[in-house]
């Protein structure tokens, strides 16, 4: 059974560089051929996308984001990661990965880690 | 940008049937997935394609299209449906992803 779990820092001061990793397990990131995404949901408001990539390094990214954020795929340990440079307050958010199911186009998100909650504070 | 349009709030009697919408422009030709996340916890997908369920999603949840909207349906509501409900997209125009701004179900 394909499981995502997310881990890295929960407290990142402002102007810093958040880095997160999502370790997959159940399926082999190299061969499965998915899509691999990133998303982040601020207290009380609604899902962002962030980006998605796979393993070869395509990716699709948030527009609004796209110039502070980093993916990397890390397949012989079956993880993926985010890098968010200049944090600010409003980066503050639960942070979840998902698998890309379907086409990378049109496709669904499926299964979610459970997230990490990350805040940016002094 | 693509922007997909859900009620914040609808509100369903146990039972009864409960439809939260998400409008968007020419959605028709877009593939719409729906998502449920309950407090604390991460999304799960409930639609997929518009109208197909993934296994182990009840029978009482389906999807549609019409027009300018989709819409997730859930029939014979319980209590245990009371969640946030999201649609999600991928925007053909721009390649990106796009989801609604949420609804949250409240079952009286």
């Amino acid at each position: 059974q394909l499981r995502l779990q997310e881990s890295g820092p929960g407290l990142v001061k402002p102007s810093e560089t958040l880095s997160l990793t999502c370790t997959v397990s159940g399926v082999s990131m190299s061969t499965s051929g998915y899509f691999w995404g990133w998303f982040r949901q601020p207290p009380g408001k609604g899902l962002e996308w962030i980006a998605h990539m796979y393993s070869t390094g395509t990716s699709y990214h948030n527009p609004s984001l796209k110039s502070r954020v980093t993916l990397l795929a890390d397949t012989s340990n079956s993880q993926f990661s985010l890098r968010l440079t200049s944090v600010t307050a409003a980066d503050t958010a639960v942070y979840y990965c998902a698998r890309l199911y379907g086409d990378y186009n049109s496709g669904w998100f499926d299964p979610w880690g459970q997230g990490t909650l990350v805040t940016v504070s002094s | 940008s693509y922007v997909l349009t859900q009620p914040p709030a609808v509100s369903v009697a146990p039972g009864k049937t409960a439809s939260i919408a998400c409008g968007g422009n020419n959605i028709g030709i877009e593939s719409v997935h729906w998502y449920q996340q309950k407090p604390g916890q991460a999304p799960v997908l409930v639609i997929y394609y518009d109208n197909d369920r993934p296994s182990g999603i009840p029978e009482r949840f389906s999807g549609s299209k019409s027009g300018n909207t989709a819409t997730l349906t859930i029939s014979r509501v319980e209590a245990g449906d009371e969640a946030d409900y999201y649609c999600q997209v991928w925007d053909s125009s721009s390649d990106h992803v796009v989801f609604g701004g949420g609804t949250k179900l409240t079952v009286l």
